[in-house]
């Protein structure tokens, strides 16, 4: 099957800090990729879609310019956390669609 | 929106027990996702339900789709310690295209099983 790969997966940085999340496809094309956001026994919340070539789709509540999504290319979309706060702190996850739902392995960033 | 409910929340089990998940929507479902975690870790595909009635199996694990598609069980035969996990239950947002890969979770269903 296809594979959605995610780098890194876990990161710690300090508060104030930017972060950058690499979600890939890695044996096909995905020109929309979906970032999700799960914390501590929680289920997964949709944040935003990725479109190849083109701005981000963002879902209610989601801040913009808080969490930017670049999609530069076909295989690859990342995600910026940018000045990180504690309430950050959480499990970020991706996936990509070829005929089902792909999703990467997940992030954990933890913001001290 | 289209929200999904799942129940039970968590679930205790002893070893070589049966045991069923629910997934309930608010909306007709344009198709239903089963996956498991592992806290912190990514999803593992489990099964893609799409048709009214439809039924799949993959070793002890079933899943099925109501005939209205607004309700989906998971239903484990002989439970296994390598089944404890979180189980969810997913459903696309739209009806087609690449969109069709925006998914809505439910809450999870947390289960162990004791050996």
């Amino acid at each position: 099957g296809a594979v959605v790969s995610q780098h890194p997966s876990w990161v710690i940085c300090k508060s104030g800090t930017s972060v950058k999340i690499e979600c890939r496809s890695l044996d096909f094309q995905a020109t929309t990729m979906f970032w999700y956001r799960q914390f501590p026994k929680q289920s997964l919340m949709l944040m935003a879609t990725s479109n190849e070539g083109s701005k981000a789709t963002y879902e209610q509540g989601v801040e913009k310019d808080k969490f930017l999504i670049n999609h530069a290319s076909l295989t690859l979309s990342t995600l910026t956390v940018t000045s990180a706060h504690p309430e950050d702190s959480s499990f970020y996850i991706c996936s990509a669609w070829r005929l089902e739902a792909f999703f990467g392995q997940g992030t954990r960033l933890t913001v001290v | 929106s289209q929200e999904l409910e799942q129940s039970p929340q968590s679930l205790i089990v002893q070893e070589g027990k049966n045991l069923t998940i629910n997934c309930t929507s608010s909306k007709t479902l344009y198709g239903l996702y089963w996956y498991k975690q592992k806290y912190g870790e990514g999803l593992i595909f489990l099964m893609m339900l799409q048709k009214g009635g439809e039924e799949k199996s993959h070793e002890k694990i079933t899943a099925k789709l109501d005939e209205k598609k607004q309700q989906s069980s998971l239903h484990i035969t002989a439970s296994q310690p390598s089944h404890a996990g979180i189980y969810l239950c997913g459903a696309p947002t739209n009806a087609g295209g690449t969109s069709y890969g925006k998914l809505t979770f439910g809450q999870g269903t947390i289960l162990t099983v004791h050996p």
